[in-house]
C-alpha cells in the first residue's frame, strides 16, 4: 500500500536558519502531493502541494519539489522564524477522500 | 462558509459508553474522512465516505460505525469506548474537479478521552 516517510524530528532550529524536513513516498500510481501544517491545538491546514512530477510548490517562503525519480518531496525554507514553529506533515493522495500521512515532524524555532 | 465543523471539542468516556462526534460542511464537498491522530503515528485513516449513502473502511476501522445521509453530514459513532480509543480526531472533506489534486480541509479536531 502506499506510505510516507518523513525525517524523525523533533527539529529545533534558531531564527533565520534553513529548513529542510526530508519526505519519501512509496505509491501506486501518480499520486498528489502535499505539506501540511499543525499549530498548536488546531486542525492541519494545507501548506502546499504539487500535482505531477517536477512540479513545485511554494506558500510563505516553504517550497518543494515533487522528484519522482527519487519519490521524495523534501521541504525548505530560507530562512525560518519563530512563528513557523509547528509540527509538519508530509502527504500523498491518490485516491479522492482519502489521503496517507506520514508521522509528523515537530519543528521549533528559537529566537 | 464555516468550512469543517466537529462537535464537540472534547468529550471524557467511561469505558463501554457509546457516543457519536458531529463532523459538518458547507462546502459542498463530495468527499468526508476521518482521521485519529495519536502521538507519534501521523494521522491514521478510520472511514471514510465519497458520497451521500456511500462509505468505506479505513486503515483502522475497528470499533467505529459511518453513515452518510446527506452531503453536508458525517457522524463517526463509538461502539463501546475503550481506553485505545483515547485519541484526537479529525474529519475532513476534499472535492474533485479536472486537475484538482484531492487536498484535504480539516476541521478543528476532537480531544477523546476514555477513562
Amino acid at each position: 500500500g502506499d506510505s510516507v516517510t518523513q525525517m524523525e524530528g523533533p527539529v529545533t532550529l534558531s531564527e533565520e536558519a534553513f529548513l529542510t524536513i526530508n519526505c519519501t513516498y512509496t505509491a501506486t500510481g501518480y499520486p498528489s502531493l502535499f505539506w501540511y501544517v499543525q499549530y498548536p491545538g488546531e486542525g492541519l491546514q494545507l501548506l502546499l502541494k504539487a500535482t505531477k512530477a517536477d512540479d513545485k510548490g511554494s506558500n510563505k517562503g516553504f517550497e518543494a519539489t515533487y522528484r519522482k525519480e527519487t519519490t521524495s518531496f523534501h521541504l525548505e525554507k530560507g530562512s525560518v522564524q519563530v512563528s513557523d514553529s509547528a509540527v509538519y506533515f508530509c502527504a500523498l493522495s491518490a485516491n479522492a477522500g482519502k489521503s496517507t500521512f506520514g508521522d509528523g515532524t515537530t519543528l521549533t524555532v528559537k529566537p | 462558509n464555516a468550512g469543517v465543523t466537529q462537535t464537540p471539542k472534547f468529550q471524557v468516556l467511561k469505558t463501554g459508553q457509546s457516543m457519536t462526534l458531529q463532523c459538518a460542511q458547507d462546502m459542498n464537498h463530495e468527499y468526508m474522512s476521518w482521521y485519529r491522530q495519536d502521538p507519534g503515528m501521523g494521522l491514521r485513516l478510520i472511514h471514510y465516505s465519497v458520497g451521500a449513502g456511500i462509505t468505506d473502511q479505513g486503515e483502522v476501522p475497528n470499533g467505529y460505525n459511518v453513515s452518510r445521509s446527506t452531503t453536508e453530514d458525517f457522524p463517526l459513532r463509538l461502539l463501546s469506548a475503550a481506553p485505545s480509543q483515547t485519541s484526537v480526531y479529525f474529519c475532513a472533506s476534499s472535492y474533485t474537479t479536472a486537475g484538482n489534486p484531492y487536498e484535504q480541509y480539516f476541521g478543528p479536531g476532537t480531544r477523546l478521552t476514555v477513562t
